[in-house]
């Protein structure tokens, strides 16, 4: 696809269960971003990726959040035993350098 | 600790009026600041990007303007119309990371 693609768009887990959500970034983009947004607020960076190495995980809330690029393209982002502040959009965004970053539509979360 | 935010969380203007949002900086090691648009259900969308050794950048229709010594910085929206209705976020990179950090945002709501 020409853009950066989000699966599932809307989520609902109950509280405790596991999520994992996918991201398909823009073909031959090397950077991949995991942000989480709040209702209301706005992006909060999670995780980074160059090619298939996590650079940078400082912005993971906890250790039940985790995510993974094995072959440097697909993303996903893992949530384990979810909890309902984990309630939010979590978008994926890639670029090809340092530079303007390309955003999907995002994926809601919802934890009941 | 070092933050980006902005002054006005809404702004309401009238088709074909000029709109200007503003974001204040305080991390002085910020050289590079992009703002996005984000339209409700939707990932944020690139609008235009400035590095610090500029003070104004053009686009259509969009102005960015930076201001070093007070750590301001504003986008300006010419003759804006109904399409422009979205919450505007000014985002900022510095000090050798990749990672933009995002601001609370600005809803623009524009009156036919």
């Amino acid at each position: 696809g020409a853009g950066v693609s989000q699966s599932p768009r809307y989520k609902v887990a109950k509280r405790g269960q596991d999520v994992a959500l996918r991201c398909d970034p823009i073909s031959g983009h090397v950077s991949l971003f995991w942000y989480q947004q709040a209702l209301g607020q706005g992006p909060e960076f999670l995780t980074y990726f160059q090619n298939e190495a996590q650079l940078d995980k400082s912005g993971l809330p906890s250790d039940r959040f985790f995510a993974e690029r094995p072959e440097g393209s697909v993303s996903t982002l893992k949530i384990q035993r979810t909890q309902q502040e984990d309630s939010a959009v979590y978008l994926c965004a890639s670029s090809l350098a340092p530079g303007e970053l390309f955003f999907g539509e995002g994926s809601r979360l919802t934890v009941l | 600790g070092e933050s980006v935010g902005l002054h006005l969380p809404t702004l309401s203007v009238q088709e074909g009026d000029n709109s200007i949002i503003n974001c204040a900086y305080s991390n002085s090691a910020s050289d590079y600041f992009i703002w996005y648009k984000q339209e409700s259900g939707k990932g944020p969308q690139f609008i235009i990007d400035i590095r610090s050794n500029m003070d104004k950048r053009q686009g259509q229709r969009v102005t960015v303007l930076l201001n070093k010594t007070v750590k301001h910085l504003s986008l300006q929206i010419a003759a804006t119309q109904p399409g422009d209705s979205a919450v505007y976020f000014c985002a900022e990179r510095g000090g050798g990371s990749y990672i933009p950090t995002f601001g609370r945002g600005t809803s623009l709501i524009v009156h036919p």
